[in-house]
């Protein structure tokens, strides 16, 4: 069984600043995929990153980032440069390549002008 | 090419109705998946399915809710005999395959009176 771990329900960050968003998993596969989905108050949600665990390189899409540790089973989402448009629940995510997407169950994050 | 397209986005029962979610994927997807959302909560798996097949229904509870994918037409959820614990919003996603970005409905947000 998969699990996915985030450990912090909300955050703040200054307008401009860096934050990053924690999250741990558990798999038993040893190919799989981790994404960073967002939803806003709109309640659609939006894939911001994904990485495949077989590649060491970390996944970047723009201002957004990973550092992706196998080993440790972490996977954490760095965003830089914050903007107010950035404040929404932030859900990580797994799965292996034959299997259901896991979801943690999120982070809020608030943008402080 | 549209989006995933869930209607209604707003359903209300009374309970001991039957509720009935509608997920058209996007083109040339076969794979559809189910989570529930509760307020405040992370998107819970409910269940994967393929053309006219059920992958894994794991998360879906073993009475009163069905789920199909047929051959022609949307994916159905089913949830009969409602009752309260069932008001939350219902997500469905699609994706060509596993392992690649799934792409989210707005959501049908389940009212139980």
């Amino acid at each position: 069984a998969q699990t996915v771990t985030q450990s912090q329900p909300e955050m703040s960050v200054q307008e401009a600043e860096t934050v990053t968003l924690s999250c741990t998993y558990d798999t038993s596969e040893s190919d799989y995929y981790l994404f960073w989905y967002k939803q806003p108050p709109s309640r659609q949600m939006i894939l911001v990153i994904r990485q495949e665990a077989y590649k060491q390189q970390n996944a970047t899409e723009n201002r957004f980032s990973v550092n992706f540790q196998k080993a440790a089973k972490s996977f954490s989402l760095k965003i830089s440069d914050s903007q107010l448009g950035d404040a929404a629940m932030y859900f990580c995510a797994v799965t292996n390549r034959d299997d259901k997407i896991i979801f943690g169950k999120g982070t809020r994050l608030h943008i402080l002008p | 090419n549209a989006g995933v397209m869930q209607n209604p986005r707003h359903l209300v029962r009374r309970r001991g109705q039957e509720a009935r979610l509608r997920c058209s994927p996007m083109k040339g997807h076969s794979h559809v998946y189910w989570y529930r959302q509760l307020p405040e909560e992370g998107l819970k798996f409910m269940v994967y399915l393929q053309k006219e097949n059920i992958i894994d229904e794991s998360g879906m509870p073993k009475e009163r809710f069905s789920a199909e994918f047929p051959k022609e037409g949307p994916s159905i959820l089913r949830i009969q005999q409602v009752v309260r614990g069932d008001s939350a919003a219902y997500f469905c996603a699609s994706s060509p395959s596993p392992g690649l970005k799934l792409f989210f409905g707005s959501g049908t947000q389940l009212s139980v009176l």
